[in-house]
């Protein structure tokens, strides 16, 4: 069974630009998590989708969002680029929502901000 | 909100020996506890996980024990080898804010010495 798939896997942008970051999830799988990953603050919850449908949220600002499309790929898109927005961004897919079910991440997409 | 402490931050062992990394996390109400192991260019990969029904579990040289009362779990890994090098992630699922995410600790680093 293949794995989380992520593109791209490196991105460079500049500030004020915007970004959006794509995942496909295992096959069968309908929940789709997003993390940014900062040597500072470690793993942080961005959203998670189930059903094309926001189920839960971090403390990010609006600038941050996402989406699913039917077939449970899912999105996500950055706006006005900070710079610190650099950052390894993950996805995790999981079979069921709500946290309790086994997440398994993809590569992660690294992108930097300059 | 619930917070997830991780303990050490690094750890250098001998190939053979065995390494312990401990978790504490704030929530009586959590009912699950995954471990992921992070390998360098990689996403989180998870190892092994628990669920607050049971006490231990093991998976070859790989065990984690919960203990509840005090609210902390551990991961084991028994007869270290040098690819067991890698960043180890806790986690942990509340249950008392209404939300549904896994909150992750801060990380241990890993090295092992052949």
């Amino acid at each position: 069974k293949a794995g989380v798939t992520q593109t791209p896997r490196y991105l460079i942008k500049t500030r004020g630009q915007q970004v959006t970051l794509s995942c496909s999830p295992i096959s069968g799988h309908r929940s789709v998590s997003w993390y940014q990953q900062t040597p500072g603050q470690g793993l942080q919850f961005l959203f998670e989708y189930f059903s094309e449908t926001q189920r839960n949220k971090g403390n990010f600002p609006g600038r941050f969002s996402g989406r699913q499309f039917s077939n449970s790929r899912s999105e996500m898109n950055v706006s006005t680029l900070e710079l610190g927005d650099s950052a390894l961004y993950l996805c995790a897919s999981s079979f069921t929502t709500g946290g309790s079910g086994e997440q398994y991440f993809g590569p992660g997409t690294r992108l930097t901000v300059t | 909100g619930e917070n997830v402490e991780q303990h050490p931050s690094t750890l250098s062992v001998q190939e053979g020996d065995s390494a312990v990394i401990k978790c504490t996390y704030s929530d009586s109400a959590s009912n699950y506890f995954p471990w992921y192991k992070q390998e360098l260019g990689k996403g989180p990969q998870l190892i092994i996980d628990i669920r607050s029904n049971v006490g231990e579990k093991k998976d070859q040289r790989i065990a984690v024990t919960l203990n509840k009362t005090a609210k902390h779990f551990s991961l084991h890994i028994t007869e270290t080898q040098p690819e067991d090098s890698a960043v180890y992630f806790c986690a942990a699922l509340p249950r008392s804010y209404n939300t549904d995410k896994l909150i992750f600790g801060t990380g241990t680093r890993l090295q092992v010495f052949p």
